[in-house]
């Protein structure tokens, strides 16, 4: 069974301090890594892609990735409230398939 | 620039009913899905559609069926409504799947009673 974990929080950051969001995922052939934002009531919207080892830079946002610590993290600088949201990784494996996580509520503190 | 439209967006069904949740993009994407979301579930795919012609059950399809009518539409369609079936819908599509990222719909709350 393939998986994607992710910490469901809620993690609470200070604004203008970097948010860490962190996700492990168990097929180590897997290709490609997404990062969604979903606000409260609201669809889910893509944030950062990511397809090799190393960070991509998007603004604020930093996508991380290490394949071989099966391990891709986000990165928001400078936080601000409007970042409140559910954040939720996205891996696709070997199969093709993409398998969500469920998300980790950030919650920026004024 | 309408993305992808999903229509209703709220529904209530007595448990036993049918309807079908409407779904289309204007993006000319191939791939197009269902996923349900439940609290603490995360989302969960329903069926998808590959290319126009195909379609796949996901990781919970009973009690579902779809159609994907032409590259534009796919349409979801619950046969006899269950309480288990409450749950937020939503449609996604992408032109190259694992390649783009998906756009998802608006999403259909649906509650069963």
């Amino acid at each position: 069974q393939k998986e994607v974990e992710q910490n469901s929080g809620p993690l609470s950051v200070p604004e203008g301090a970097i948010a860490s969001l962190n996700c492990t995922y168990s097929d180590r052939g897997s290709q490609s890594f997404f990062w969604y934002r979903q606000y409260s009531g609201k669809s889910p919207e893509l944030i950062m892609s990511i397809y090799s080892n190393g960070d991509k830079e998007d603004g604020r946002f930093t996508a991380q990735l290490n394949k071989a610590s099966q391990y891709v993290s986000l990165l928001i600088r400078d936080s601000q409230p409007s970042d409140s949201a559910t954040y939720l990784c996205a891996v696709m494996s070997r199969d093709d398939k993409i398998i969500f996580g469920k998300g980790t509520r950030l919650h920026i503190l004024p | 620039n309408a993305g992808v439209t999903q229509t209703p967006k709220f529904q209530v069904l007595k448990t036993g009913q049918s309807m079908t949740l409407q779904c289309a993009q204007d993006m000319n994407h191939n791939s197009m899905y269902w996923y349900r979301q439940d609290p603490g579930m995360g989302l969960r795919l329903i069926y998808y559609s590959a290319s126009e012609g195909t379609t796949d059950k996901g990781e919970v399809p009973n009690g579902y069926n779809v159609s994907r009518l032409n590259k534009r539409e796919f349409s979801l369609r619950l046969e006899s409504a269950a309480p288990s079936q409450t749950s937020v819908y939503f449609c996604a599509s992408t032109q190259v799947e694992g390649v783009n990222g998906y756009t998802f719909g608006s999403g259909t709350r649906l509650t069963v009673v």
